[in-house]
């Protein structure tokens, strides 16, 4: 069975600019879930999809957006990019969403 | 609101010494608390549950709710135990669709 697949693994943007990541679940996983990583920070929670509906979302500002797929896929929008949003960005699937998270290999955003 | 509280950002021991990795949370309900794994150059994955009350790997972990502990165990340590480890945690109703994860301690075990 294919792992969660992150797209694109690697971005550099410039401030001001927006990006969109996406993931793709593993087959038969109904649940997306992103987070961001960061140094300081750590693990954080973005928000979660399941069948199409954001169901939990992180305390993150209005510039975070994101979607999923009827097929499950999921994507995320950072919009007005600023430095501080450079971070690994993390998508994860599960079944039900509260069942134990598979992982992808990440997006490693840079923001200059 | 929950929290997950790792001490040590770096814990190293000698190959066959016994291993603790301390987690403590905050949480008013009733959480379920899990440790993930990082290896160099792999991806997070699930190292187990507390409501699996199972051994992966020679790990274990209890779950003690007076103490609101949820501390990672082994005794004898191996190289291959050398990566990073985080403690999460996620409640119940919506909030059970979200982990929060503690900073990560990161385990060096010398040959």
């Amino acid at each position: 069975k294919a792992g969660v697949t992150q797209t694109p693994r690697y971005l550099i943007k410039t401030r001001g600019q927006q990006v969109t990541l996406s993931c793709s679940p593993i087959s038969g996983h109904r649940s997306v879930s992103w987070y961001q990583q960061t140094p300081g920070q750590g693990l954080q929670f973005l928000f979660e999809y399941f069948s199409e509906t954001q169901r939990n979302k992180g305390n993150f500002p209005g510039r975070f957006s994101g979607r999923q797929f009827s097929n499950s896929r999921s994507e995320m929008n950072v919009s007005t990019l600023e430095l501080g949003d450079s971070a690994l960005y993390l998508c994860a699937s599960s079944f039900w969403g509260n069942s134990p998270l598979h992982f992808g290999n990440g997006t490693r955003l840079t923001v200059t | 609101a929950q929290r997950v509280t790792q001490p040590e950002k770096l814990l190293s021991v000698f190959k066959g010494a016994p291993v603790e990795l301390k987690c403590n949370y905050s949480y008013s309900g009733s959480p379920e608390l899990f440790w993930y794994v990082q290896y160099s150059r792999q991806r997070l994955q699930l190292l187990l549950r507390h409501i699996s009350r199972e051994s992966i790997k020679g790990f274990t972990a209890d779950l003690n709710k007076g103490e609101t502990s949820f501390h990672l165990k082994k005794p004898f340590a191996q190289e291959e135990d050398s990566a990073m480890y985080y403690c999460a945690l996620s409640g119940s109703g919506a909030g059970s669709y979200q982990l929060t994860f503690g900073k990560g301690t990161k385990l060096s075990v010398i040959p």
